[in-house]
Parts: C-alpha cells; sequence; structure tokens
C-alpha cells in the first residue's frame, strides 16, 4: 500500500497568512494527488486534483504543485473561511489512501 | 445537479451487520465506479473500497477483507455497502463519493452516521 504523510499536522495563522502544507508518497504516484478540504460535520470538498489543477469554484489562493512523490498545497493568503482540515489523497492505486490531515486554525 | 444521497443514521448493536444506501443522480451512472469512505468520530478519512458500477468489480481495503460488501442497482443508480460484524471501532460517519481520478468529477454524499453501541 501507498502511504502518505503530510505536515505539519495541524498549524495556527493568521488572516492573510501564506500557508505551505506538504505531502509526501511513500512510492511515486506521477501527479495521481487531490487536496481536499474538510469543515465539521461535512463532506471532503475538492480543492485540488491531479496534483495542480485548480478544481471548478475554487478561490485561486489555493494552488497545488509537485509529482513523483512530493506535493505541497499552498494558500497564498489565508481567509476566514479557510480555517480547515485539509487531506492529500493518492488516487493512483488502490487503497486510495488519505493523508492524516493538516489542521489550519485562528492564531 | 449531480447529487449522491446516502441513507439515514443507524444504531447497531455489536455482532449485527449495517448497509447503507447511496443513490446517484444528475450523471450516467455507470460511468464512474463508486468509492466509500469512512472517518471515526474526530479522526481522519478511511477508504473503505471502490465499486465499478460498469460490471461491478469491487477493490477493498485489506482490513475488511471479509466483513465488506459493496454492490450496485444499475436500474436505480444506487450503490451499496454493507458491513457485517460491527465493532464499536466502526462507529464512523460513512460517505460514498466518486473520487476524482485525475480529472475534475469528483462527488461525495452528505455522510451515514452509523454507531455501533451495546
Amino acid at each position: 500500500d501507498i502511504q502518505m504523510t503530510q505536515s505539519p499536522s495541524s498549524l495556527s495563522a493568521s488572516v492573510g497568512d501564506r500557508v505551505t502544507i506538504t505531502c509526501r508518497a511513500s512510492q511515486s504516484i506521477s501527479s495521481y494527488l487531490n487536496w481536499y478540504q474538510q469543515k465539521p460535520g461535512i463532506a471532503p470538498r475538492l480543492l485540488i486534483y491531479a496534483a495542480s489543477s485548480l478544481q471548478s469554484g475554487v478561490p485561486s489562493r489555493f494552488s497545488g504543485s509537485g509529482s513523483g512523490t512530493d506535493f505541497t498545497l499552498t494558500i497564498s493568503s489565508l481567509q476566514p473561511e479557510d480555517f480547515a482540515t485539509y487531506y492529500c489523497q493518492q488516487s493512483y492505486s488502490t487503497p486510495q489512501t488519505f493523508g492524516q490531515g493538516t489542521k489550519v486554525e485562528i492564531k | 445537479q449531480v447529487q449522491l444521497v446516502q441513507s439515514g443514521a443507524e444504531v447497531k448493536k455489536p455482532g449485527a451487520s449495517v448497509k447503507v444506501s447511496c443513490k446517484a443522480s444528475g450523471y450516467t451512472f455507470t460511468n464512474y465506479g463508486i468509492s466509500w469512505v469512512r472517518q471515526a468520530p474526530g479522526q481522519g478519512l478511511e477508504w473503505m473500497g471502490w465499486i465499478s458500477t460498469y460490471n461491478g468489480n469491487t477493490k477493498y481495503a485489506q482490513k475488511l477483507q471479509g466483513r465488506v460488501t459493496m454492490t450496485t442497482d444499475t436500474s436505480t443508480s444506487t450503490a451499496y455497502m454493507e458491513l457485517r460484524s460491527l465493532r464499536s471501532d466502526d462507529t464512523a460517519v460513512y460517505y460514498c463519493a466518486v473520487i476524482a481520478a485525475a480529472g475534475p468529477f469528483d462527488h461525495w454524499g452528505q455522510g451515514t452516521l452509523v454507531t455501533v453501541s451495546s
């Protein structure tokens, strides 16, 4: 199975900050990497697919990069509605494992 | 619009079984497989398995092999997930989803809370 390791597991940031979350795969997954945002009690929302493609309707302050084993989600200027938990997920092979999540909290 | 509508919350005793349904609408059901993902209280997302809505092929997480069965009914565009021999650590919200595989088509059900308690 491919293991997905996210870091950090949590972070505190202020509105307007630039935030970076990393995700590492235990083997190459090419660009088969999704990023999700989840708020309490709500299903995950796709932000980025294929490592760097912005899902329709997602603000352009979100961006993704990377390929192979190392990936990054960046929020260029954190907004109040961005406080949530973020997950990476590989769709390269089954089981389609998720990272453990990164909780972004208000500083 | 695309919708995945799941069945309602369940409370089960240890050892029992649960079957969650997921009715799809707004797209051609057999064009995309259905994944099942669960989330225990306060925990992360756990991929449980996937079923091809085209031919019924399945792939399950190894830890659930033997206890989980995923099926579909193409006549009603509905997917089902049955979990047997329930334990307290199966208490979770269960989601059905069409998960993006390098494309933008990604949709999730609203989730079904399954509580296992004596």
